[in-house]
């Protein structure tokens, strides 16, 4: 499969705690994104990097959040001390540079109890 | 502010019919829009995509319909199949400043057989 993958699909956390999120993308795309999905609504831009490089955030990104992309191939996203409205989809999707059709992986369903 | 509006949260089609999703956007920095299609625990699927400088791309049953003046968009999928029914996603990007995406809130399509 060489789609964009994430892992895992699904955690459950207890508030306070913390938990990360790895997303693979399409290889040899540089841009990749993370955006945030609430139930009912559309997924929301969160960061995004090219190759390494963050380039972006959004004011959603609280201080509590941090993405990482290291070698400009995977990437992970860190939230720390999860509140209860962190819960949401966290969707991952990447695009070769210059093209303009992100293509999403499956999401990771979080939910804080 | 919502920069990126579907009205209408769902719509109800019978097979073989057409169906027309619409779409509404207030910045007029975006030069690229963008229709996915998400079933629910899945990550949104790309669908079809219409730069600013044209103002219809058809692929097969789907076509995408621009009107600059308008800041309007508007999918039509003819003739609609159950198999479409799912949530569709308007979204639009600037390509200046790094393509991340602004989606809509989405609209359910409903095919009935």
């Amino acid at each position: 499969d060489t789609g964009v993958s994430q892992d895992p699909r699904h955690k459950i956390t207890k508030r306070g705690q913390n938990v990360t999120f790895r997303c693979d993308p399409i290889s040899e795309h540089n841009r990749l994104y993370w955006y945030r999905q609430t139930l009912g609504q559309g997924p929301e831009f969160l960061t995004y990097f090219q190759n390494e490089a963050q380039l972006e955030k959004s004011r959603l990104l609280s201080d509590r959040f941090s993405a990482e992309r290291p070698k400009g191939s995977f990437s992970t996203l860190e939230i720390q001390r999860t509140e209860q409205g962190d819960s949401a989809m966290y969707l991952c999707a990447s695009i070769l540079g210059g093209g303009n059709e992100q293509f999403f992986g499956p999401g990771t369903r979080l939910t804080v109890l | 502010d919502q920069q990126v509006k579907q009205n209408s949260p769902s719509l109800s089609v019978q097979e073989g019919r057409i169906s027309i999703l619409n779409c509404d956007y207030t910045n007029s920095m975006f030069d690229y829009f963008l229709w996915y299609k998400k079933y629910p625990a899945e990550g949104p699927t790309f669908l079809i995509s219409i730069s600013s400088i044209k103002d219809k791309n058809e692929d097969g049953r789907f076509t995408v319909f621009l009107n600059k003046s308008a800041k309007h968009l508007s999918l039509h999928i003819v003739p609609s199949q159950p198999g479409d029914s799912a949530v569709y996603f308007c979204a639009a990007s600037d390509n200046n400043a790094g393509n991340m995406l602004t989606f809509g809130g989405g609209t359910r399509l409903m095919v009935k057989p």
